[in-house]
């Protein structure tokens, strides 16, 4: 069993949907939570960072921690086709390295 | 966010040839900087970590006198690929890390070798 879980997709939506990301995890001692976009080609890009269990919300971004139950996701309100990416969950632990998960590859529809 | 930048953001070379990407962080500095290895259509793979000043920490599997890194300053690491071989083509990107840490990655840098 992978460390962290994230459906490859592609999840595709018409504009204007809101986009539904997920990640699971399964090591307890991971502490900081962070969603990265990935466009073809282009090196990854934070969008969130979260430290506790709870919500975030940033923009049209809203990420949400569960550490109960092991469960990550983002929400995307509003989507554009230029949110049309790869998304990476990478939660980590207190001075450790970032551990990815597979990645979402979503696809925004005019 | 902080920027982090990679050079060259493309290189082409022959086989056997040696190929230096640096890395560099271009408002904060960067204690500890990262190097991975992505694949088409595939998740990036953590090759090295860089830590300023000292030797730096490699993952299983991959080969430190193949992937030479110096973390020379808190501000740049360097990634050198040496006797290059066309299975080292690849995507390399680095990463730097704050304080708090958040992680920013570079552009990335293609590889192709001939």
């Amino acid at each position: 069993q992978k460390e962290v879980e994230q459906d490859p997709g592609p999840l595709s939506v018409p504009e204007g949907a809101i986009v539904s990301l997920n990640c699971t995890y399964s090591n307890s001692a991971f502490q900081y939570f962070m969603w990265y976009r990935q466009y073809s080609r282009k090196g990854p890009e934070l969008l969130m960072y979260t430290y506790s269990s709870g919500n975030k919300e940033d923009g049209r971004f809203t990420a949400q921690v569960d550490k109960s139950s092991k469960y990550i996701s983002l929400f995307i309100r509003d989507s554009q086709p230029s949110d049309s990416a790869t998304y990476l969950c990478a939660p980590k632990a207190a001075g450790n390295k970032l551990t990815f998960g597979g990645g979402t590859r979503v696809l925004v529809k005019p | 966010g902080a920027v982090v930048s990679q050079h060259p953001s493309r290189v082409i070379c022959k086989s056997g040839t040696s190929v230096k990407i640096e890395c560099r962080s271009l408002d904060f500095q960067a204690t500890t900087m990262f190097w991975y290895r992505q694949f088409p259509k595939k998740s990036l793979m953590l090759m090295a970590t860089s830590n300023e000043g000292s030797k730096a920490t490699y993952e299983q599997g991959v080969e430190k006198d193949k992937f030479l890194i110096n973390h020379a300053s808190l501000t740049l690491s360097t990634l050198t690929v040496t006797s290059a071989h066309p299975e080292d083509s690849s995507f390399y990107i680095c990463s730097a890390q704050l304080a708090s840490d958040e992680q920013f990655f570079g552009p990335g840098t293609r590889l192709t070798v001939l």
